[in-house]
């Protein structure tokens, strides 16, 4: 069965710290891993990953993925409170396997 | 930016009805998908759609719920003789070559 695990499940930090959020994955076919932000409603497309070793990034949030260690991480560096939300990373082979997400909140 | 539009936002129905979710998916996207998320639950797939066709679909879509293509914009989720257990969040989400998926505000379904 497929299967996503994130952690922590919940992570609660002062504005301007880094974090650092894990994603492991077994999935059968898999073709890339994605992060997502979830804060009201609907999961917010954050990276797309497809090939290990390469870091994605998009100002304060890079991602990077292992394919042979099946694993990915979310970064956000200088965080502010507008980076409370729930992150859900997924893997995608014919259909998106999500992870339960971690909770993320960023006090002033 | 393009994005993808529920209807609606919220519905309450009574247990045993049907009930038709509605999703305009980004223009030019040509995979279309809906998942659903029961409170406090992971993000579970239902169902995929591509080419006028089931692409794929998971254990949770059995013969209850359908899903159409009734014009070239809308991309609809059928649910037949709702139950309690349906209530979840439903998302619908598309991709232009199936690989970025991206996802609606999703629409809030409540079966009393």
């Amino acid at each position: 069965e497929d299967k996503v695990v994130q952690s922590p499940l919940s992570l609660v930090v002062h504005e301007g710290d880094t974090v650092t959020l894990n994603c492991s994955y077994e999935v059968t076919n898999f073709r890339s891993l994605l992060w997502y932000k979830q804060e009201k409603k609907a999961p917010t497309f954050l990276f797309m990953l497809t090939s290990s070793g390469i870091e994605k990034k998009s100002g304060r949030l890079s991602s990077i993925l292992d394919k042979k260690e099946l694993f990915s991480i979310l970064n956000i560096t200088a965080t502010q409170t507008g980076d409370s939300a729930i992150y859900l990373c997924a893997a995608h082979d014919e259909k998106l396997t999500f992870g339960t997400g971690t909770r993320l909140t960023i006090i002033p | 930016e393009p994005e993808v539009t529920q209807t609606p936002s919220h519905q309450v129905t009574q247990m045993g009805q049907e009930v038709i979710l509605r999703c305009v998916p980004i223009s030019n996207h040509l995979y279309f998908y809906w998942y659903r998320q029961i409170l406090g639950q992971k993000v579970e797939f239902l169902v995929s759609f591509y080419n006028n066709e089931i692409s794929e679909k998971s254990e949770i879509f059995d013969d209850q719920f359908s899903v159409e293509r009734p014009d070239g914009s809308n991309f609809t989720l059928k649910i037949r003789s709702t139950k309690l257990e349906d209530s979840a969040m439903y998302f619908c989400a598309s991709s232009e070559d199936g690989n970025t998926i991206y996802f609606g505000e999703g629409s809030w379904l409540t079966v009393v």
